[in-house]
């Protein structure tokens, strides 16, 4: 069963940095890429970040750009993203989601997401 | 012009279909793309619906009924997913989305009703 899980959310200042965490089990993790999507407080998806299996390439959305840094370690089937310099609208619960297929960025599972707040 | 589009809201009764459309910007044509789609239920995280480009590129996602499933309409250069007998646990937030110069790329999604 494919099973990921998110941490690392929590209430920042706007400026300061964080970094999320997702644990991913159930899978072979390294064959697959990997991807952060947010979710503003009732407001659609936002894609943020992607990453490939091997972790070589990756791919930013232009509003995190410059900012947020995606990455992964296969050795411990985990995937991050570092987020400095957060605005107040960074606030937004983040999910981690798998690729669907080898080489293909598309999210098919998805993680139950973490909050962050960008708030002083 | 967003480069995928959906309806803000679609209301349909128990039992009846309800067909959700993406449409895509002019300047792209969707015979070209894998269209895919997701469930997001109050509180919940989404879920993987199904993808679709043609009849024999297509997929279903885990668990999905059948009663879930995809088509394209050329002529709208969109992208639907028709859901058939509709339940009260179809009442959720459909987001459709696509791959595009690098980036995945969701729609605004289209808040369902069933009444």
């Amino acid at each position: 069963e494919v099973q990921l899980v998110e941490s690392g959310g929590g209430l920042v200042q706007p400026g300061g940095s964080l970094r999320l965490s997702c644990a991913a089990s159930g899978f072979s993790f390294s064959n697959y890429a990997m991807n952060w999507v947010r979710q503003a407080p009732g407001k659609g998806l936002e894609w943020v970040s992607s990453i490939s299996g091997s972790g070589s390439t990756a791919y930013h959305a232009d509003s995190v750009k410059g900012r947020f840094t995606i990455s992964r370690d296969n050795s411990k089937n985990t995937l991050y993203v570092q987020m400095n310099s957060l605005r107040v609208e960074d606030t937004a619960e983040y999910y981690c989601a798998k690729g669907i297929d080898s080489g293909n960025y598309s999210p098919d599972y998805w993680g139950r997401g973490t909050l962050v707040t960008v708030s002083s | 012009q967003a480069v995928v589009t959906q309806p803000s809201s679609l209301s349909a009764s128990p039992g009846a279909s309800a067909s959700l459309t993406c449409t895509l910007h002019s300047d792209i044509n969707v015979g070209a793309y894998r269209i895919y789609w997701y469930q997001q239920r109050p509180g919940s995280p989404p879920r993987f619906l199904l993808r679709y480009r043609s009849d024999s590129d297509m997929q279903q996602g885990s668990a999905v009924p059948s009663r879930f499933s995809g088509s394209k309409d050329a002529s709208a250069n969109a992208g639907i997913l028709l859901i058939s007998g509709l339940q009260s646990e179809d009442e959720a937030d459909y987001y459709c989305m696509i791959w595009h110069s690098s980036a995945v790329v969701f729609g605004g999604g289209t808040k369902l009703t069933v009444l």
